[in-house]
């Protein structure tokens, strides 16, 4: 299997640019999180998508992030416009919620850097 | 809510010797337990996992066991390797109802030769 797949592995961007990150999630499996990491917090989780539906964006911390999923091996992250504080390693994953494994899988991330 | 606490780090060991990162969690009802590993510049990677109380699960020579009494689940290795430096991280994750990972806050190991 070819494992969670993002894109880009590394973006250097200039503050108030428009950022978009990628997921192709393993195939088959329904459910996709978005989660962040920084040194400060932790990982933490922006959104949780099952059967392409957005179930919890609590986690997107403001309006200038979006998510979408449009089907099922797509989605993407989007900072609009970016900030410094931005700036972070964003982990994409996926789980196959009816299958007998209860693994979550993530992709190896999108180092982004806002200068 | 539910949550996952770990050790400080970071660990320093010399290699060969043992490892033990403690982890606590509270949560309602009975979670499935995860250790991921992150080696330097990479993802996240599952190392083990256990569903139920008592289960061990093992790795690349890691274990860890499901201890419900004492809502533990510590991660050990008799003899780690400087390939070991990482950060470790613990989570739990409900069974039913909305599956997210809960994270601690990670816990990094340095080997040194």
């Amino acid at each position: 299997d070819a494992g969670v797949i993002q894109s880009p592995r590394h973006e250097v961007t200039e503050m108030g640019q428009e950022v978009t990150l990628r997921c192709k999630p393993i195939s088959g499996h329904n459910s996709l999180f978005w989660y962040r990491q920084t040194m400060m917090r932790g990982l933490e989780l922006l959104i949780y998508f099952n059967n392409n539906v957005p179930i919890d964006d609590s986690g997107m911390p403001e309006d200038r992030f979006s998510a979408k999923m449009p089907n099922a091996s797509f989605s993407t992250l989007k900072i609009q416009p970016s900030e410094p504080r931005d700036s972070a390693v964003y982990f994409c994953a996926s789980i196959d919620t009816g299958g007998s494994g209860n693994t979550i899988y993530f992709g190896e991330g999108s180092w982004l850097t806002v200068v | 809510g539910d949550s996952v606490t770990q050790m400080e780090g970071p660990v320093t060991l010399s290699e060969e010797a043992f490892l033990t990162i403690n982890c606590t969690y509270t949560a309602t009802g009975y979670p499935s337990l995860f250790w991921y590993v992150q080696y330097p510049g990479e993802g996240l990677q599952l190392l083990l996992k256990a569903t139920k109380a008592d289960d061990k699960g093992s790795n690349k020579g890691f274990e860890a066991t499901y201890r419900k009494e004492t809502t533990s689940f510590h991660l050990e290795k008799g003899s780690v390797q400087v390939s070991d430096s990482a950060v470790y991280f613990c989570a739990l994750r409900k069974n039913t109802g909305f599956q997210k990972l809960v994270f601690g806050t990670g816990t990094r190991l340095l080997v040194s030769p």
